[in-house]
């Protein structure tokens, strides 16, 4: 059964903390997706990786950044947490050369107060 | 944009009802994906539709699709409570996937 896993379901930090959410996956998927998702906004992409040490920007990359030193996992970054920040993370990885459909973890609930 | 737009935002029927979401977008597409999300939860996918394809079942759920017109409908036939969730429909374009604000549907018991 294919798995992406999330390091946390619920997250609560204070602003200006650094803060790590960390997803790994099972399946051997190149592209990995990192994404929050708003009431009434939808998902929107932040950053995706489609290869180790290889990263792109999405919609919404500003006071973000990620890592993926290896093929199963895909870290997000929060360098200097803000209130703003506040949402559900939603991690996901799908095959390379599609598009195809995308496996997502649980989610992490992040709250910065 | 390319946005899928839901209609939708929120559907409640009874259970043993059919349930119909459609899906507007804007701009080409390879294919469109359609996902469901439980509470809390993540994503899980339903169905993929290619923009060659017409039309696709999978167990209770038939998607369609119409490129000439942009838009795409699911329908969930003989509903359960446990179809109680979000939907959201995601237009593919290459690497490109985005997601629609999504359609809240309550089956009713």
């Amino acid at each position: 059964d294919v798995k992406v896993t999330q390091s946390s379901r619920y997250l609560v930090k204070r602003t200006g903390e650094k803060v790590f959410l960390e997803c790994v996956q099972d399946m051997d998927h190149e592209n990995m997706f990192w994404y929050r998702q708003d009431p009434g906004l939808g998902l929107r992409l932040i950053y995706f990786s489609y290869d180790v040490k290889m990263k792109e920007k999405g919609d919404i990359p500003e006071g973000y950044s990620v890592s993926r030193e290896k093929k199963e996992r895909f870290s997000l970054i929060l360098e200097s947490a803000s209130t703003n920040q506040t949402s559900m993370y939603l991690c996901a990885s799908s095959l390379a050369g599609g598009p195809y459909e995308q496996y997502f973890g649980p989610g992490t609930r992040l709250t910065v107060t | 944009s390319q946005q899928g737009e839901e209609d939708p935002q929120a559907l409640s029927i009874q259970e043993g009802e059919n349930a119909t979401m459609n899906c507007s977008y804007k701009t080409s597409i390879n294919n469109l994906q359609w996902y469901r999300q439980n509470s809390g939860r993540g994503l899980v996918h339903l169905i993929l539709i290619r923009s060659n394809e017409r039309e696709k079942h999978s167990g209770r759920l038939r998607v369609t699709l119409d490129t000439s017109k942009k838009s795409s409908s699911l329908l969930i036939t003989a509903s359960r409570a446990a179809d109680t969730a979000s939907y959201f429909c995601a237009t593919a374009f290459y690497d490109k996937v985005i997601f629609g604000p999504g359609t809240s549907l309550s089956v009713i018991p």
